[in-house]
């Protein structure tokens, strides 16, 4: 049975920083990955997806990489921003499945 | 990409009434799912509504509680019946579009 984790569960940095977000899924068999990004009380954004070909996919001051042999993916931020304050989840679609399988997520926070 | 509408945003109920939540894509789609979200937790999927044929359910979810309709390839509705405050949650209605999900804004429902 597939799961996915985060690490680490909550984060705060200072403005400025650079910072990389975990995600770890137990198997490999995975179709695509896919990092979202929730606002308290919204809906997901969905920021970036790795289909399982790809090693990484790169959109503004975020990254993703994508390491399906290890079960590992990381996001990464550039120069973050208090605007980046928010939780960060991580899912898979197993190749099995049409349905995703979410971790826990990441609530980050970037203090001015 | 896709955008995804619900109404209502929001809404606080009593206990034992029913609430029908709307969920529109601007575009065709195969699969729409319906996820809840409850305080301080991450998604769990209720049920996958496809155009035409009944709505599968997840563990834990039945169609008595939680009956959904999907008359067409842009719209669904999820009914929350018979409610307790345990369904106190964000409702969330999602559509895959090219292998990428995209999510609603979320119905946040308070149950009283």
């Amino acid at each position: 049975k597939q799961e996915v984790t985060q690490i680490p569960a909550a984060l705060s940095v200072p403005e400025g920083e650079n910072l990389v977000l975990n995600c770890s899924f137990t198997d490999s068999a995975i179709y695509n990955l896919q990092w979202f990004r929730q606002d308290p009380g919204k809906g997901l954004t969905s920021l970036l997806l790795i289909q399982s070909s790809q090693r990484e996919q790169t959109s503004g001051r975020l990254n993703a990489s994508l390491d399906k042999s290890s079960g590992r993916s990381t996001l990464y931020i550039a120069a973050s921003q208090p605007g980046d304050s928010a939780t960060y989840l991580c899912a898979v679609r197993p190749d099995s499945s049409y349905k995703l399988i979410f971790g826990s997520g990441t609530r980050l926070l970037v203090r001015p | 990409s896709a955008v995804i509408s619900q109404k209502p945003s929001r809404d606080i109920c009593q206990r034992g009434t029913s609430l029908t939540i709307q969920c529109q894509v601007d575009s065709q789609v195969t699969m729409m799912f319906w996820y809840r979200q409850q305080p301080g937790q991450s998604l769990t999927l209720i049920a996958t509504a496809n155009q035409g044929s009944e709505a599968t359910y997840e563990s834990g979810f039945v169609i008595d509680k939680f009956p959904i309709s999907r008359p067409n390839l842009t719209f669904s509705t999820l009914t929350v019946s018979n409610m307790s405050p345990e369904d106190s949650s964000i409702y969330l209605c999602s559509a895959t579009i090219s292998y990428e999900q995209y999510f609603g804004p979320g119905t946040r429902l308070t149950v009283t």
